[in-house]
């Protein structure tokens, strides 16, 4: 069956240092893969989209690689701040352009 | 633009009882879902919509029914509500099918339901 996992449940790191998150696959085929942001008591928020074309994709502080081979995305936030302090999902859109999400890697950037 | 909206916020039920949960989008989107959230877990697409007078089920559409009669509404029923749909329950919409920003999804605030 499809298989969504995100690296950790929870990652805590230092401000000013770049978060790491993973997001592992199997069983998938993805047409893209997105990645949204989620603060408590809130939906989530889109923050990027790579397709299965593309290996990289940038946004100010934000990056994101997608490497179909090894079934595998990471999602980068260089220079954190304790207000990057949020739970991030990654999403896998199949040919209906459906979303299944991970469960989610909780980050806390610490002063 | 208000954005995605969703109706009422928090909802105790009993168990048997019915209620509808209502989302209306102002962006004129084509596509709607619904999705709910487990504590500690991601998001369960439950139905979708591409567009006025067309549904279609999800990964769990047990319990749950959807109309779209209108662009703008897509409500969610819940007939006889049992504890298993406690839950926090998302509605998202997106333009379609296409670039990155039409297919990137707005999701609502959200809606609490606690069934006891």
């Amino acid at each position: 069956s499809q298989k969504i996992e995100q690296n950790s449940e929870a990652l805590n790191i230092q401000e000013g240092k770049t978060a790491t998150l993973t997001c592992n696959y199997t069983n998938y085929s993805p047409a893209y893969l997105q990645w949204y942001r989620q603060d408590p008591g809130r939906g989530p928020v889109f923050l990027l989209l790579i397709r299965e074309n593309e290996k990289e994709k940038r946004k100010e502080r934000l990056k994101v690689t997608f490497d179909t081979t090894l079934k595998q995305s990471l999602f980068h936030i260089t220079a954190s701040q304790p207000a990057d302090s949020a739970t991030y999902l990654c999403a896998l859109a199949g040919s209906a352009r459906q979303l299944t999400f991970g469960s989610g890697t909780q980050l806390t950037v610490l002063p | 633009n208000a954005g995605v909206t969703q109706t009422p916020k928090f909802r105790i039920l009993k168990i048997g009882q019915s209620m509808t949960l209502q989302c209306t989008q102002d962006m004129n989107h084509n596509y709607m879902y619904w999705y709910r959230q487990d504590p500690g877990m991601g998001l369960k697409l439950i139905y979708y919509s591409v567009g006025a007078g067309i549904t279609d089920k999800g990964e769990v559409p047990n319990g749950y029914n959807v109309s779209r009669s209108t662009t703008e509404d897509f409500p969610l029923r819940l007939e006889l509500a049992a504890p298993s749909q406690t839950s926090v329950y998302f509605c998202a919409s997106s333009q379609g099918v296409g670039g990155a920003s039409q297919e990137t999804q707005y999701f609502g605030p959200g809606t609490r339901l606690l069934v006891l």
